[in-house]
């Protein structure tokens, strides 16, 4: 139980496209899905948090306009990196929750490489 | 804001010894939860032991344990019997009662020797 997919788990693209990341929850309902970026050999930066129905809260320094988040369903949220750059080049990874649950359960991340 | 520390970032062990991983963290609540997570090279990030702060009692998972210590503000993580597999990051992290985030330690590199 408490399986999260990304997909695709690797993206190439041309400086100046959209790439848009998908992320769900195969076996519960994530009322609440999270967006982290992980640079080589660093930790994990949390991006912004989704609640299923609502506007995304961004982490500060995170461009909204950037990185538009949406969660329209209780097992769905998609991540686009719009007008993605060279240095948008990353590991992109989500996480999901259950309502009244801690667990955060992770998906298994989405490698970005913009040319 | 609370903060997570983990001063190692590189750890080595033997096949079949134990090793154990530093993680303290700061902050002013009283209710809060702590977590490890061990991400393999496949990047895949897997729950490893979880601490509810109100319980003293120490989390236990199989050959997992940790030495929850509230006062000092210490989550240290213990590996017993360790594999080949263990060989991962290891990432220290906590999460307010509120649970609207994670906050995770920089992380310690283990790798299990043969």
């Amino acid at each position: 139980g408490a399986v999260v997919s990304q997909h695709p788990s690797w993206v190439i693209c041309k400086s100046g496209t959209s790439v848009k990341i998908e992320c769900r929850s195969l076996d519960f309902q994530a009322t609440t899905m999270f967006w982290y970026r992980q640079f080589p050999k660093q930790s994990l930066m949390l991006m912004a948090t989704s609640n299923e129905g609502s506007k995304a809260t961004y982490e500060q320094g995170v461009e909204k306009d950037k990185f538009l988040i949406n969660h329209a369903s209780l097992t769905l949220s998609t991540l686009t990196v719009t007008s993605a750059h060279p240095e948008d080049s990353s590991f992109y990874i989500c996480s999901a929750r259950q309502a009244l649950q801690e667990t955060q359960y992770f998906g298994p991340g989405t490698r970005l490489l913009v040319l | 804001a609370q903060t997570v520390t983990q001063s190692q970032p590189e750890m080595s062990v033997q096949e079949a010894e134990t090793v154990t991983l530093s993680c303290t963290y700061d902050t002013s609540e009283n209710n809060y939860y702590l977590f490890w997570y061990k991400q393999p090279p496949s990047r895949q990030m897997i729950l490893v032991i979880r601490q509810e702060a109100y319980k003293q009692q120490n989390a236990t998972e199989n050959r997992f344990s940790v030495n929850f210590q509230k006062a000092a503000k210490s989550f240290s993580l213990k590996i017993s019997d360790s594999q080949l597999g263990d060989t991962a990051m290891y990432f220290c992290a906590f999460m307010n009662n509120a649970g609207n985030m994670l906050t995770f330690g920089g992380g310690t590199r283990l790798m299990v020797k043969p």
